[in-house]
């Protein structure tokens, strides 16, 4: 299995630019979340996907939109990057539910530097 | 708001000595507490898992202890080796208000060296 798959591996834009970071996974996973991680910082969420068909905002959402394209992929967009954008981003997955708790499944992560 | 932080940010240890890294949370609703370590370019990998109803839980090398009382997390790590050397994360399930999901909310982490 591979798990949690993250492309690209690295990405630089322009002020400006959008773009669309692909995450995919084949655990079965219900859930689906996408982190920001800053130097010397920990994981912050920008959004999730508790199930397929549902999205809602992290702690960081402003500036992006998600995608849950399907059970198995979960998209993050850019519409217009900002150097403030500039970080490691990483997706993950997990199963959830009432009585079900169980931890998250991370990709390796997309470099984005934003000039 | 409530967070999950750690005390300290870097930790340096031998070869062969056992491994403290320390958590504390302060959300007293958090009912589920993972341990995350992430090596350089890579993705945080799950280590060993804990909920509220129990105080210790073991795994290989690992052993995690949950203090409820002082709303306190740790991991120790026996007979550290090299390849222990990562930053390790504690995070917490945060209930968030809205669709009453519960979210996974980390802590800043700490860096652990081991120097042969």
């Amino acid at each position: 299995n591979a798990g949690v798959t993250q492309t690209p591996k690295f990405q630089v834009l322009k002020t400006g630019q959008s773009m669309t970071l692909q995450c995919a996974q084949d655990m079965n996973h219900n859930s689906m979340y996408w982190y920001r991680q800053d130097p010397g910082m920990g994981l912050r969420l920008i959004y999730y996907s508790a199930s397929e068909g549902t999205t809602d905002k992290g702690e960081v959402p402003n500036g992006y939109n998600v995608s849950r394209l399907n059970k198995r992929e979960f998209s993050l967009r850019l519409e217009s990057a900002a150097p403030s954008q500039t970080s490691v981003y990483f997706c993950a997955s997990r199963t959830f539910g009432s009585l079900i708790e169980s931890p998250l499944h991370f990709g390796n992560g997309t470099r984005l530097t934003v000039t | 708001g409530e967070s999950v932080g750690l005390h300290l940010p870097t930790l340096s240890v031998q070869e062969g000595d056992n491994s403290i890294i320390n958590c504390a949370y302060s959300n007293s609703a958090s009912d589920y507490f993972i341990w995350y370590k992430q090596e350089s370019g890579k993705g945080p990998q799950f280590i060993i898992d804990i909920r509220s109803n129990m105080d210790k839980r073991q795994g290989q090398r690992v052993t995690v202890l949950l203090n409820k009382t002082v709303k306190h997390l740790s991991l120790q790590i026996a007979a550290t080796q090299p390849g222990d050397s990562a930053v390790y994360f504690c995070a917490e399930n945060m209930s968030k208000g809205s669709g009453g999901s519960y979210i996974p909310t980390f802590g800043r982490g700490t860096s652990l060296i081991v120097h042969p």
